[in-house]
């Protein structure tokens, strides 16, 4: 099976603007989770869609949003871009393995804000 | 009750050493543990996990011991070599909730 891929895999904006991320998940999976990941920091949980629905949502501002496909297919949307927003983003899928999910990486996708 | 706390947070092993790093948790509801490996640049990968049933399960180098009396669970790496070097992750979740709760990180740098 193909694994997780992101797209686009590296992105410069400025201050102000939006970004839209994509991320296609391994077949069969149908949750996808993000994450966004800064230097030196862990990784901070920032949703989690479930057949087209957010299950549950991080601690993040408004200006990071989401949205899955009815092929599971899931982009996240960040709009008025701060410099604190830089960061590498990092999609998630999983599949229910016995009783738990098992999440597996895509490569993720870095944003640099200018 | 919902963190995973993990240590060291840096560490540095000679090559064909034994790094070892903690993982500990409140939760008793948890019961998968895996571990997960990251080079920079890249996604975390899916390393190794283990029940709470079990004591202890190896895959290749890659030893998690799990003490669920202590609540704490550790990952050994055996013969490690420079190729080891990467940022490990433990992480926890509960029955068949899909979210992960992680902990903060392992910078491990094995020396030639």
């Amino acid at each position: 099976k193909a694994g997780v891929t992101q797209t686009p895999r590296y992105l410069i904006k400025t201050r102000g603007q939006q970004v839209t991320l994509s991320c296609s998940p391994i077949s069969g999976h149908r949750s996808v989770s993000w994450y966004q990941q800064t230097p030196g920091q862990g990784l901070q949980f920032l949703f989690e869609y479930f057949s087209e629905t957010q299950r549950n949502k991080g601690n993040f501002p408004g200006r990071f949003s989401g949205r899955q496909f009815s092929n599971s297919r899931s982009e996240m949307n960040v709009s008025t871009l701060e410099l604190g927003d830089s960061a590498l983003y990092l999609c998630a899928s999983s599949a229910l393995q016995g009783a738990s999910y098992e999440q597996y990486f895509g490569p993720g996708t870095r944003l640099t804000v200018t | 009750q919902q963190q995973v706390k993990q240590s060291p947070q840096s560490l540095i092993v000679q090559k064909g050493g034994i790094p070892i790093i903690n993982c500990a948790y409140e939760n008793t509801a948890f019961d998968y543990f895996p571990w997960y490996q990251q080079f920079p640049g890249k996604g975390p990968a899916l390393l190794i996990a283990i029940r709470p049933d079990v004591s202890e399960k190896k895959e290749g180098r890659f030893t998690i011991s799990f003490n669920k009396s202590a609540k704490q669970f550790s990952l050994h790496i055996m013969d490690s070599q420079p190729g080891d070097s990467a940022t490990y992750f433990c992480a926890a979740s509960m029955g068949s909730n899909y979210q992960l709760i992680w902990g903060a990180g392992t910078k491990l740098i094995i020396k030639p």
